[in-house]
């Protein structure tokens, strides 16, 4: 079946622009992760999804970051005003109930 | 808090010599463990995870890995690599508390020689 999906696969964008970033997770899956990899860099953990539940967003660096998912479904991560140190791999995954996780290729995200 | 240390950040070997990934984690009672493999451009793929039970686990890709509690590590093994192993791996740790939020190692990149 369909994997985990997200796009841009590349996105360049200036300094002080907002971007956006989506995941298409797997069909039926009820958790949704977003993650950030820095160049030689483990997962930095970004928000999570469950269900109906409230996201818990402990990981979000700063309020310029934030993040929906409609429907339980497809997620958008927003990026305002983007600085250099966003630059990065983001990654999104999803899982059937949390635990394994199933990771989409990623957006790498260039800020100039 | 949990946490996950990957001791090696780059390991060479040859093309059908073993492999041993070292991971060590910090956690009070047993967690949950999980192994992940990453090609350059991709995302990160399910090697293989540990819930309970048999501390010997197979996964795909003809890894293994074995939880010692004792030594609070899971390290991966393969007994013969092959040119396309050469990759991230990444371990990651997740507390049966219920937090859903697992911690990541750093990675160990794997370079295979011909």
């Amino acid at each position: 079946g369909a994997g985990v999906s997200q796009s841009p696969s590349n996105k360049v964008t200036e300094k002080g622009k907002d971007v956006e970033l989506r995941c298409d997770p797997i069909s039926g899956h009820t958790a949704l992760y977003w993650y950030r990899q820095s160049l030689g860099q483990g997962l930095e953990f970004l928000i999570y999804f469950q269900g109906n539940s409230a996201p818990d967003k402990s990981g979000l660096p700063s309020d310029r970051f934030s993040a929906e998912r409609t429907g339980g479904s497809v997620s958008t991560l927003t990026i305002q005003r983007t600085q250099q140190e966003d630059s990065a791999v983001y990654l999104c995954a999803s899982s059937p109930r949390g635990r394994e996780q199933y990771f989409g290729p990623g957006t790498r995200l260039t800020v100039t | 808090a949990q946490s996950v240390t990957q001791p090696d950040i780059h390991i060479t070997v040859s093309e059908g010599a073993s492999l041993e990934l070292r991971c060590n984690y910090s956690y009070g009672a047993t967690p949950y463990l999980f192994w992940y493999v990453q090609s350059p451009g991709q995302g990160l793929q399910l090697l293989l995870k540990y819930f309970s039970g048999d501390t010997l686990v197979q996964g795909i890709k003809g890894f293994e890995a074995e939880f010692k509690r004792s030594q609070s590590s899971f390290n991966l093994r393969k007994p013969s690599v092959h040119w396309s192993d050469a990759a991230e791996y990444f371990c990651a740790v997740e507390t049966s508390g219920g937090s859903y939020i697992p911690t990541f190692g750093r990675g160990t990149s794997l370079i295979v020689h011909p």
